[in-house]
C-alpha cells in the first residue's frame, strides 16, 4: 500500500500568516491527491481534489500543488476558521490511504 | 441534495461484531460509490473500504480479514460489518460519497 507522510504534524501559526503543509507519498501518485479539513466537532470537508482543483465554495486563500511524490497545501492568509486538522488522501491505487494529519493551531 | 447518515450501536463489547448502516439520499447507489472511513480515538483518518456503484467491494489491507461491506439499493443503504472488535476500534465511523460528501459520523465505543 502507498504510505503518505504529512509534515509537520503540528503547525503553530498566527492570523494572517501564510502556511504550507507537505504530503509525501512512498511512490508516485500521479496527482491523485485530495486535501481535507476536519473541524473539532468532527466535520470533514474536502478542500482540494486532483492536487490543485479547489472544491466549490472553498476560499481562494487555499491552494494545492505538487507532482510525483511531493504535494503541498498552502493557505495564503490564515483566518480564525482555518485552525483545524488537515489530511491528504491518495487515490492513485486500488487501495486508498490518508496521511497522518497536520494540526494547524493558533500560536 | 446529497445526504449520508450513519447509524448503529454506540457501544459494542470486545470480540463482538460491529454493524453500521449508511442511509443515503439525493443520489443512487448504482451511480456512485460509497466509502467508509474511520477515526480511532485520538488518531487520524483511516480509509476502511468501499462499495462501488457496480457492487464491487475493496478493503483496507489491515482490516480486510475482519471487514465486510454490502448494500441494499432498494433501501438506499450501505452496510459495514466488522468482527472481533477490540478497544482500539473505538472511534468515529463515517460514510462518504466519493470522499466528497461526508456524513456526520457515528461514535462507536468498544468496552465491556
Amino acid at each position: 500500500d502507498i504510505q503518505l507522510t504529512q509534515s509537520p504534524s503540528t503547525l503553530p501559526a498566527s492570523l494572517g500568516e501564510r502556511v504550507t503543509i507537505s504530503c509525501r507519498a512512498s511512490q508516485s501518485i500521479s496527482n491523485s491527491l485530495n486535501w481535507y479539513q476536519q473541524k473539532p466537532d468532527g466535520t470533514v470537508k474536502r478542500l482540494i481534489y486532483s492536487t490543485s482543483t479547489l472544491e466549490s465554495g472553498v476560499p481562494s486563500r487555499f491552494s494545492g500543488s505538487g507532482s510525483g511524490t511531493d504535494y503541498s497545501l498552502s493557505i495564503s492568509s490564515l483566518e480564525s476558521e482555518d485552525f483545524a486538522m488537515y489530511y491528504c488522501l491518495q487515490y492513485a491505487t486500488y487501495l486508498w490511504t490518508f496521511g497522518g494529519g497536520t494540526k494547524l493551531e493558533l500560536k | 441534495q446529497v445526504q449520508l447518515t450513519e447509524s448503529g450501536p454506540g457501544l459494542v463489547h470486545p470480540s463482538e461484531t460491529l454493524s453500521l448502516t449508511c442511509t443515503v439520499s439525493g443520489f443512487s447507489l448504482t451511480g456512485y460509490s460509497v466509502y467508509w472511513v474511520r477515526q480511532p480515538s485520538g488518531k487520524g483518518l483511516e480509509w476502511m473500504g468501499r462499495m462501488r456503484y457496480n457492487g464491487d467491494t475493496s478493503y483496507n489491507s489491515a482490516l480486510k480479514s475482519r471487514l465486510s461491506i454490502s448494500r441494499d439499493t432498494s433501501k438506499n443503504q450501505v452496510f459495514l460489518k466488522m468482527n472481533s472488535l477490540q478497544t482500539d476500534d473505538t472511534g468515529t465511523y463515517y460514510c462518504t460519497r466519493g470522499l466528497g460528501y461526508w456524513g456526520q459520523g457515528v461514535m462507536v465505543t468498544v468496552s465491556s
